[in-house]
């Protein structure tokens, strides 16, 4: 049981670049979420989904897409890579289990935009 | 809408000190809460949750307890090690946050224990 993957680890792109930042989990959950952190701002939610076909704008949408083909895959993409995207960005599988809603996160990737 | 507001950083503290980190929030309804502790390169992971009022969740000698009153959930640790060294978080997870699914954080407060 892996838990939450991401890849790659590190990450640098020049300005205008396009990538994808991969997410996978292992634990059956529905709902996934992408995060990106930044200094004395904590984390803020970009996308995320309930579940395979359906995903909904977080409070930082613009820039970025994902897709949910499958219940383990939540990849996010760049399009245009912009400076101000540099940051770490933090994948999330949510458990329900207990009551509260507890999510785990993956190691992170950190993305450096030239 | 929702809000965390947490104790501003850093926090330095020597080996065995009492810690208490405030954590105050803003929500309709009824959120649950939790922190979630962060080491150095590694992502977060819960350290400990509160679903309803008076709950106390606790975990790795931290505690905390969810009070309605005074819309608070403050982080202690009676005696803290070199190990507790880390960046830690506030959260809640409310109805009114788009999705019940969703979280939203505190800014973070870092945390150095030296020996």
């Amino acid at each position: 049981n892996a838990g939450v993957t991401q890849t790659p680890k590190f990450q640098v792109l020049k300005t205008g670049q396009s990538m994808t930042l991969q997410c996978a989990q292992d634990m059956n959950h529905e709902y996934m979420s992408w995060y990106r952190q930044d200094p004395g701002m904590g984390l803020r939610l970009i996308h995320y989904s309930v579940g395979a076909g359906i995903t909904d704008q977080g409070e930082v949408p613009n820039g970025y897409n994902v897709s949910r083909s499958t219940t383990e895959d939540f990849p996010l993409r760049l399009l245009s890579a912009a400076p101000s995207q540099t940051s770490v960005y933090f994948c999330a599988s949510i458990s329900t289990s207990g009551g509260a809603r507890a999510q785990f996160f993956g190691p992170g990737t950190r993305l450096t935009v030239l | 809408g929702d809000s965390v507001t947490q104790m501003e950083g850093p926090v330095t503290l020597s080996e065995e000190a009492f810690l208490t980190i405030n954590c105050t929030y803003t929500a309709t309804g009824y959120p649950s809460l939790f922190w979630y502790v962060q080491y150095p390169g590694e992502g977060l992971q819960l350290l400990l949750k509160a679903t309803k009022a008076d709950d106390k969740g606790s975990n790795k000698g931290f505690e905390a307890t969810y009070r309605k009153e005074t819309t608070s959930f403050h982080l202690e640790k009676g005696s803290v090690q070199v190990s507790d060294s880390a960046v830690y978080f506030c959260a809640l997870s409310a109805i009114s946050s788009g999705s019940a699914r969703q979280l939203t954080f505190g800014s973070g407060t870092q945390l150095t224990v030296l020996p």
